[in-house]
C-alpha cells in the first residue's frame, strides 16, 4: 500500500490567518482525498483532488474556504482560509491504492485555532 | 448512499473475541463491504475487504451473510492494543471516494 507524508503534524493558529496542510505520496495517484475530523466525530470528506483540474467539494465546503492544489501525481495541498475556531480539527489526506488495500490515510494534521 | 449502522461501544477483555456487527440495509448490488481502525491521534487504518461470505486475513474475519445487509467484524483473542474505533464502509466497486462515507464508528475498549 502507499505511504503519506503529511505536515505539519499540528499547529496552532491566530484566528483570521490561514495554514497551508501539505501530503506527500510515495506513488502516483490519480485521486487525493481531504478529509475533516472534528473533535470526537466521524471523519467527514471535503473534496477530492484530481491531477490538472479543479477539486471537487461536497456540500458545505467551499473553494474559497478550503482551496486545494494538485500540482502532479504525487503531492497536494489543502489550505484552511480565515480560520475561527470552528476549524478546529485534525484534517487527514488519503488516496485509493487499489483493491486489496483500500483507501490509505496520512496521519492527519491537528489543528487548533485560538 | 448505503448508510450503516453499528453499535457506538463495545466493551471486551483480552484474549477473547470480539464480534462487531454493521447493518447496511440498503447496499447495492455494486457495493462491497470495507471496516478500517483509527487509534488516537492517527489517520484510519484499512482492515478487511469483502463481498460475499467469508473473508479472512492476519488480523480478523468478515463474515457476510447471504443478503448483504449486514456484516459482522470478528478479532479473533483481542489486545489492549485493539483498543480503537471501528468503522464499517459501503463502497460502490467504481472507488470514487465521493461514496466513502463514514458513519460514527465502534469504540472498542479492550479491558485487561
Amino acid at each position: 500500500s502507499a505511504v503519506i507524508s503529511q505536515k505539519p503534524s499540528r499547529d496552532i493558529c491566530q484566528r483570521g490567518t490561514s495554514l497551508t496542510i501539505q501530503c506527500q505520496v510515495d506513488s502516483q495517484v490519480t485521486m487525493m482525498f481531504w478529509y475533516r475530523q472534528q473533535p470526537g466525530q466521524s471523519l467527514t470528506l471535503i473534496a477530492t483532488a484530481n491531477q490538472g483540474s479543479e477539486a471537487t467539494y461536497e456540500s458545505g465546503f467551499v473553494i474559497d474556504k478550503f482551496p486545494i492544489s494538485r500540482p502532479n501525481l504525487t503531492f497536494s495541498t489543502l489550505t484552511v482560509s480565515n480560520m475561527s475556531p470552528e476549524d478546529s480539527s485534525i484534517y487527514l489526506c488519503s488516496v485509493r491504492t487499489g483493491d486489496n488495500y483500500g483507501y490509505t490515510f496520512g496521519s492527519g494534521t491537528r489543528l487548533t485555532v485560538v | 448512499l448505503a448508510k450503516t449502522t453499528q453499535p457506538i461501544s463495545m466493551d471486551s477483555y483480552e484474549g477473547q473475541e470480539v464480534n462487531i456487527t454493521c447493518s447496511h440495509n440498503n447496499i447495492a448490488t455494486n457495493d462491497y463491504i470495507t471496516w478500517y481502525q483509527q487509534f488516537p491521534s492517527q489517520g484510519p487504518r484499512f482492515i478487511i475487504q469483502g463481498y460475499k461470505t467469508k473473508v479472512t486475513n492476519e488480523v480478523a474475519s468478515l463474515f457476510i451473510p447471504a443478503d448483504r445487509k449486514s456484516s459482522t467484524l470478528s478479532l479473533p483473542r483481542v489486545s489492549l492494543s485493539d483498543t480503537a474505533v471501528y468503522y464499517c464502509l459501503v463502497v460502490p466497486i467504481s472507488g470514487s471516494a465521493r461514496q466513502l462515507t463514514f458513519g460514527s464508528g465502534t469504540q472498542l475498549t479492550v479491558l485487561p
